[in-house]
């Protein structure tokens, strides 16, 4: 199906663990982006890619790795999980030409570190 | 660095007007506007490019002023389906800013019968 598709779409696990979620599109846009949603805070984004191999830092980047080794997935790991880490993360798609164009979100991901 | 956005939240009556405004302590290439329903993710609704573009479609558009690096959101003779979290998201002006994409913090839109 094309799209771009998130999993899992809920997670909960334990402090200290290392937790990958995962983020898949089938357009082969260039651009993929990470955010994370807490209410009161919109959507503060994590990481951004503009192609494969290329990444970059967004505002709160700080606990969490990405990597894009394949134009179409783009993995967020936490490697240690903390508690303020509980949120609900947004990966999203699009392409860039002399504008960016619409973006398309995954459903998202609700993850509860305990 | 995240836009601000004005106000937190509106109460509306069906048939009522809102704004809702985005502005930027940077200089701005694009404004874009998404839509987020409870449980439901973003939806894009449109993109204004800097040059005081006006956009829209039905009863809901936007304008931008590259002057105060402000965007605000139009909602016209408004409707329960309109009812949501909305967005501004905004790409600098600049090299390094170049495919970022950050979003404010989202205005809570209540429409009522």
């Amino acid at each position: 199906d094309a799209g771009i598709t998130q999993s899992p779409r809920y997670k909960i696990t334990e402090t200290g663990r290392q937790v990958t979620l995962m983020c898949h599109q089938t357009w082969s846009h260039s651009y993929m982006f990470w955010y994370r949603q807490d209410l009161g805070h919109g959507l503060r984004l994590i990481y951004y890619s503009a192609a494969a191999d290329i990444t970059d830092k967004g505002e709160v980047p700080d606990g969490y790795v990405v990597s894009r080794s394949k134009t179409e997935n783009f993995p967020l790991t936490l490697e240690s999980a903390t508690r303020s880490q509980t949120s609900v993360y947004f990966c999203a798609s699009t392409d860039r030409g002399w504008i960016m164009t619409e973006a398309f979100f995954g459903q998202g991901t609700r993850l509860t570190v305990v | 660095q995240q836009p601000v956005q004005s106000p937190q939240a509106v109460i509306l009556r069906e048939g009522e007007d809102a704004v809702i405004n985005c502005s930027s302590s940077k200089a701005l290439y694009s404004v874009h506007w998404y839509r987020q329903k409870h449980g439901e993710a973003p939806v894009f609704l449109m993109i204004l490019l800097k040059g005081g573009e006006q956009k829209g479609h039905e009863k809901i558009s936007a304008s931008f002023n590259e002057k105060k690096q402000q965007s605000s959101l139009y909602l016209t003779a408004s409707q329960l389906s309109y009812s949501g979290t909305y967005f501004c998201g905004t790409e600098l002006t600049g090299g390094t800013s170049y495919g970022k994409l950050t979003f404010g913090q989202g205005t809570i839109l209540t429409v009522h019968p």
